[in-house]
């Protein structure tokens, strides 16, 4: 079936360090994929999503390409805020199967 | 243009009620889907319905339930609570979900199972 797997958090980095954040799906055919954040006590954000092969997602410094060949998609972010302190969760969503499938969470925490 | 509503925020239950939680999409969506958020377990989903016809249900047991109205908004119901309950309910709205489509979430409702 259809899976998301996240590096284990947390990650705990200093401001203006480089991020990445592990993601890979198993999935057949071609899902759409997402990253969603999560503020402490709040719903979930979609940060960014690519829908094919190749395609790259951004928002707000954060990037993510959809690799078909390693079947990831990676969240990096060039220097990170202590704003960005958060849960980011990878998700998938494949065509007729009408759900969003989870990732378990990072926690990312960023010290000034 | 507004975002989802889910009423109420928090609820307090005692073992064996029921519960009602409800979700307003956003306008023009038709796509609801329910997830049930545990520090074990992590994001589940529950269901999801499109134009009042439920499309996917998760493994969850038959005292989880829900329904879609012809306005898209969308309650689910727990019967019998039980502690294990005790989670965060999160709604999802979305043109179609599975189409390439993004879901909006609400703010969650948190119960708390006592």
């Amino acid at each position: 079936g259809n899976s998301v797997t996240q590096m284990e958090g947390p990650v705990t980095l200093s401001e203006e360090a480089f991020l990445t954040i592990n993601c890979t799906y198993t999935a057949t055919g071609y899902p759409s994929l997402f990253w969603y954040v999560q503020y402490p006590g709040e719903g979930l954000q979609l940060l960014l999503k690519a829908t094919k092969a190749d395609d790259k997602g951004s928002n707000k410094g954060f990037e993510a390409t959809y690799r078909k060949e390693t079947t990831s998609f990676h969240l990096e972010k060039g220097s990170v805020q202590v704003s960005d302190s958060a849960v980011y969760f990878c998700a998938l969503s494949a065509n007729s199967n009408y759900q969003l499938i989870w990732g378990a969470g990072t926690k990312l925490i960023i010290k000034p | 243009k507004a975002g989802v509503t889910q009423t109420p925020r928090y609820l307090i239950k005692t073992r064996g009620q029921q519960v009602t939680l409800s979700c307003s999409p956003i306008s023009g969506h038709r796509s609801v889907s329910w997830y049930q958020q545990t520090p074990g377990q992590g994001l589940q989903f529950l269901f999801e319905y499109f134009s009042e016809t439920q499309r996917n249900k998760g493994n969850f047991p038959g005292r989880f339930s829900g329904r879609q109205f012809s306005n898209s908004r969308s309650e689910m119901n727990v019967s019998t609570l039980e502690l294990g309950d005790s989670a965060l309910y999160l709604c999802a709205s979305s043109l179609e979900l599975g189409k390439g489509n993004e879901a909006f979430f609400g703010q969650g409702t948190r119960l708390t199972v006592v």
